[in-house]
Order: structure tokens, then C-alpha cells, then sequence
């Protein structure tokens, strides 16, 4: 099945530290990711969708000064949580999709579980 | 209303029996269902695409009946293992993904 690879897994940095997530189909070409957070039990949350070579579409109370994403190629989408803070802290999962065809299924990546002190 | 609903649980069930979670969506418009299961601090995993025939995958039976919008996931001889929350998913014809807040099943011996 498709594979779609995140890193790092776990991050534990201090307030205002800049943090980086990397989200990577490893099989196939993805044209559109998705970048999700999750706080602890609760649903999934769709921050925003990620567009190869387009600049990413933000869901409502979104910020896109605080959440950069770039898709830069067809296999790698990048999260960049800016000056994070502790209200950060949460777990991010992408996913991506083959998106020539829109009845297919999302696959996840394993998530990033980011802890800002 | 949300654009996905499923039941609020928590499913509490013993080992064997048969569990059955609902899903209805509002957006008629939608062209792809799935399944997943998310276990405790871990990303959702496809579990099955549902089709309007429906579908089986051994111990797990998915429907889909359009007219209803409604969805529904039905699971057999349940094991432990398969104590999760699993999450009803639909697809737009824009290539869209709602999912509904998940459903919990806990399987106990």
C-alpha cells in the first residue's frame, strides 16, 4: 500500500524555537497533502491543504504566518511551526493523496508529537 | 450540523460479540467513503473503502446506502486488538476529506 513517511516523530524544543515537519510519499506522486493537528482526545483538525507547485489553501482560523507550508515537489510537503509556543504543543499528521484521482483514499503519515516548554 | 456525524460512543463490548457504528453525512454531493481506525497517539489507518454494493474484509462488513447518506461499519467476533476509534470518512467530488470525530470501541475479555 502507499507509504507516507513523517519526521522527525517527537520534538521537545523551547518556546519561540522555529520547528520544521517533513511529510513524504514515498511510493507515489502526490500531488495534493494535507497537514492536520490533534490534541489529546479529540478529532482530527484540517489545518490546511498543500498543493504541489500552488501555494497552500488555510482552513478558517488558521494562521499562515504561524503555520508555512511548502510543496516544493511531488513527494515532500513541509510544516514550519514559527516561534512556537507551548499552545502549539500538539500532534501533527499529514497526508497525502493521489490526486488525479479524488475518490482515493488519504494516507497517513506516522505524525509528529511536538512538546514546546 | 456537522458535515459528518457519527455516533458518539464509547462502545464498550466483550470479546466475540458483534459491534455495529453509524455514519450519515450531509453533503449529497460526496463520491467516496472509508473507514479508518486511529489507535491511542498514533495516525488513522485506511481500514476499507466502502462501496455502494458494499464490502467485506473478514471480520469487518462496510455499507453504504446513498438515498440515506448514511454509512455504517459492521464488526464480527471482535478481538481485542481491535479496540480503537475508528473514523468515518467522505470524500467530495473536489477531492475533499471530512472526517466525523470518530466513534470508540473498547473490546474487554
Amino acid at each position: 500500500g502507499a507509504v507516507v513517511s513523517q519526521h522527525p516523530s517527537r520534538v521537545i524544543c523551547k518556546s519561540g524555537t522555529s520547528v520544521k515537519i517533513e511529510c513524504r510519499s514515498l511510493d507515489f506522486q502526490a500531488t495534493t497533502m494535507f497537514w492536520y493537528r490533534q490534541f489529546p482526545k479529540q478529532s482530527l483538525m484540517l489545518m490546511a491543504t498543500s498543493n504541489e507547485g500552488s501555494k497552500a489553501t488555510y482552513e478558517q482560523g488558521v494562521e499562515k504566518d504561524k503555520f508555512l507550508i511548502n510543496h516544493a515537489s511531488l513527494t515532500l510537503s513541509t510544516l514550519t511551526v514559527t516561534s512556537a509556543h507551548p499552545e502549539d504543543s500538539s500532534f501533527y499528521i499529514c497526508s497525502a493523496t493521489w490526486a488525479r484521482d479524488r475518490n482515493q483514499p488519504q494516507h497517513f503519515g506516522d505524525g509528529t508529537r511536538l512538546s514546546i516548554l | 450540523r456537522k458535515e459528518v456525524e457519527q455516533d458518539p460512543g464509547p462502545f464498550n463490548v466483550p470479546e466475540g460479540a458483534t459491534v455495529a457504528f453509524n455514519c450519515t453525512y450531509s453533503n449529497s454531493a460526496s463520491q467516496s467513503f472509508f473507514w479508518y481506525r486511529q489507535d491511542c497517539r498514533k495516525e488513522p489507518k485506511l481500514l476499507m473503502s466502502v462501496y455502494s454494493s458494499g464490502n467485506e474484509d473478514g471480520r469487518f462488513t462496510a455499507q453504504l446506502n446513498r438515498a440515506s447518506q448514511y454509512i455504517s461499519l459492521l464488526i464480527r467476533d471482535s478481538k481485542l486488538s481491535d479496540s480503537a476509534t475508528y473514523l468515518c470518512v467522505v470524500n467530495t467530488n473536489a477531492g475533499k476529506s471530512t472526517f466525523g470525530d470518530g466513534t470508540t470501541l473498547t473490546v474487554k475479555p
